[in-house]
């Protein structure tokens, strides 16, 4: 089946605009997070949503970052004002929360480039 | 990442072994992964161990000792197309997102012919 998509693949923007970045999960996985990437850097968890609960916002890094999930399919992550610090690749992952092993399996990710 | 620990880089000749290891600390721990990543491509899941012990999946096998917090990747036979960087991530109940994975830098892995 489909796996994770993200679009777009590469987003240059310059300093202090805002960008939308867009994730389709895995059909049927209730579990979605947001992470991101930077140069030489491990991934860094951003937020999570799982099924109709609130989302777990407790890794945005400032009030600039925020996020939606639609319908508990597509999700959205957005970043105003963006910074030249915000450059990094950002990665969604979805996941069956409810298996034992809860995997989960990652988009291909947004590079963002803030010139 | 924080309180994961791996090697930042290693080498290694085609077919041969190698162990890459990973140290963690949590309180709330729920799990190991493994996670290959090629240059400019997504993480894809390799391993995932929760009880001591080691997991085998073809060439690829993990171990996991939870009261060391210490867990390794082996890679047998290696091939070339195995050059990739490997991330080790735990999932700790007691931290930030609850179910979401905390990963170390990962370990950059090359394979030499």
């Amino acid at each position: 089946g489909a796996g994770v998509s993200q679009s777009p693949s590469n987003k240059v923007t310059e300093k202090g605009k805002d960008v939308e970045l867009r994730c389709d999960p895995i059909s049927g996985h209730t579990a979605l997070y947001w992470y991101r990437q930077s140069l030489g850097q491990g991934l860094e968890f951003l937020i999570y949503f799982q099924g109709n609960s609130a989302p777990d916002k407790s890794g945005l890094p400032s009030d600039r970052f925020s996020a939606e999930r639609t319908g508990g399919s597509v999700s959205t992550l957005t970043i105003q004002r963006t910074q030249q610090e915000d450059s990094a690749v950002y990665l969604c992952a979805s996941s069956e929360s409810t298996s034992y092993t809860d995997t989960q399996y990652f988009g291909p990710g947004t590079r963002l480039t803030v010139l | 990442g924080q309180n994961i620990d791996q090697p930042t880089e290693m080498t290694a000749t085609e077919g041969a072994i190698v162990q890459i290891n990973c140290t963690y600390q949590t309180s709330g721990f729920n799990g190991l992964f493994w996670y290959q990543q090629h240059a400019g491509e997504a993480p894809t899941f390799l391993s995932y161990n929760v009880l001591d012990g080691l997991e085998e999946k073809g060439r690829f096998s993990s171990f996991l000792s939870r009261s060391k917090g210490y867990s390794y990747l082996l890679l047998k036979e290696l091939q070339m197309k195995d050059s990739a960087s490997y991330l080790c991530a735990v999932r700790d109940l007691n931290r930030k997102g609850r179910r979401a994975l905390t990963f170390g830098s990962g370990t950059r892995l090359q394979v030499q012919p």
